[in-house]
């Protein structure tokens, strides 16, 4: 079975700048978590979706965020970056929450 | 206090030994425990998962889980230097929901 895969793998971006990563699941997996990890904060969850439904939300501000299609393929969305965005982007999927979770490689993002 | 805490290390032991990683965390109604482990420039990838108290063992791998005093363990037995990396403890199923809290992570060194 594939794993999680996500793209892009490595993201250049300048400041006020939007981006947009995309994760697609293991295959069965419905729910679909973000996290956001920097050396000095560690992994932060941004939200995590099923169905095509957000079912929580960390304590990010609106800039982020994200949506999942019928397919479960997931997207999340960075509008006007600001250079305390840099850091590793992870996506995670599994059956259903909160059973165990796998991750992608992540998309690391730098912003300038 | 933070919702799941764990010493940040290093946490050094020789080749061959007995690692003990611990973590505590604070929502008694947290449902699934879980450990990563992630080598640096890499994403986090699950090792253990348990969801009942007591002792669960997979190869040289054993989580313990005790829910009445909020603690969880990994033990990695004949520690090898592939070993060396950051261990993050996560939770989830607290408060109800279907998040995932993950501690800041446990840098462990095996020394050869």
């Amino acid at each position: 079975k594939a794993g999680v895969t996500q793209t892009p793998r490595y993201l250049i971006k300048t400041r006020g700048q939007q981006v947009t990563l995309s994760c697609s699941p293991i295959s069965g997996h419905r729910s679909v978590s973000w996290y956001q990890q920097t050396p000095g904060q560690g992994l932060q969850f941004l939200f995590e979706y099923f169905s095509e439904t957000q079912r929580n939300k960390g304590n990010f501000p609106g800039r982020f965020s994200g949506r999942q299609f019928s397919n479960s393929r997931s997207e999340m969305n960075v509008s006007t970056l600001e250079l305390g965005d840099s850091a590793l982007y992870l996506c995670a999927s599994s059956t259903e929450g909160p059973y165990e979770q796998y991750f992608g490689p992540g998309t690391r993002l730098t912003v300038t | 206090q933070k919702e799941v805490e764990q010493n940040s290390g290093p946490l050094s032991v020789p080749e061959g030994a007995i690692a003990s990683l611990n973590c505590t965390y604070s929502d008694r109604g947290s449902q699934s425990f879980f450990w990563y482990r992630q080598y640096s420039g890499k994403s986090p990838e699950l090792i253990m998962f348990i969801y009942s108290n007591g002792d669960k063992e997979d190869g040289r791998f054993t989580a313990q889980l005790n829910k009445a005093s909020q603690y969880v363990s990994l033990l990695i037995r004949d520690s090898q230097p592939s070993d060396s990396a950051t261990y993050l403890c996560a939770v989830g199923g607290g408060s109800g929901t279907y998040k995932y809290i993950f501690g800041t992570g446990t840098r462990l060194k095996v020394l050869a």
